[in-house]
């Protein structure tokens, strides 16, 4: 397996324009998380996917931030509309059920608003 | 609410050098935890899981420990490399998600 894919790396968009993020787990894998990496937050968690559910959305910040999964190998983060402070690094993640079972990252997506 | 806090947040130390990074949390009941690197730009590797019933786990030059009564995992590296250098995470998993801590940034210098 390729491991967790996501595109793009990176995305220079304007403020207000709507950015979405894409991502492929890894096939097998039946939870997704979606993460947020800041130099003063560090690593958030913004939302996770269980058979495909969105399970705790808690992690969103805003309205303006929602996540789809519509199948097992592709899941969807959307900004609209995008903002400067929503610059950051996204990354997508997947594991399987149980308690020796590792969550792999994928490359992340740096996301720059302007 | 689980928090995890790594220290240092910055570690520099010369070629050869036993080290060890340390992780707490506030929450002992956890599922496992898992300690990752991430190099500058790049994504999270996976370097060692520790179930909550482990005490270690070994790779390579690499230990991680875990004592759950005290909210404690270590991870110790072995004769140092300048290819160690990187940001070392620990993450703990108290139900599905991982909580992350901010990570050591270690510097090994030739």
């Amino acid at each position: 397996d390729a491991g967790v894919i996501q595109s793009p790396r990176h995305e220079v968009t304007e403020m207000g324009q709507e950015v979405t993020l894409r991502c492929k787990p890894i096939s097998g894998h039946d939870y997704l998380f979606w993460y947020r990496q800041t130099m003063m937050r560090g690593l958030e968690l913004l939302i996770y996917f269980n058979n495909n559910v969105p399970i705790d959305d808690s992690g969103m910040p805003e309205d303006r931030f929602s996540a789809k999964m519509p199948n097992a190998s592709f899941s969807t983060l959307k900004i609209q509309p995008s903002e400067p402070r929503d610059s950051a690094v996204y990354f997508c993640a997947s594991s399987s059920r149980g308690e020796n079972t590792e969550a792999f990252f994928g490359q992340g997506t740096r996301l720059t608003v302007v | 609410k689980q928090e995890v806090t790594q220290i240092p947040a910055a570690l520099s130390v010369p070629e050869g050098e036993n080290l060890v990074l340390n992780c707490s949390f506030t929450d002992s009941a956890i599922y496992n935890l898992q300690w990752f690197r991430q190099d500058p730009g790049k994504g999270l590797t996976s370097l060692l899981l520790i179930q909550s019933s482990q005490r270690e786990q070994t790779s390579g030059r690499l230990n991680a420990s875990l004592d759950k009564s005290s909210g404690r995992s270590t991870l110790y590296i072995a004769a140092s490399q300048p290819g160690d250098s990187a940001t070392y995470l620990c993450a703990v998993v108290p139900g599905t998600a991982l909580i992350f801590g901010k990570g050591t940034t270690l510097s090994v210098s030739s």
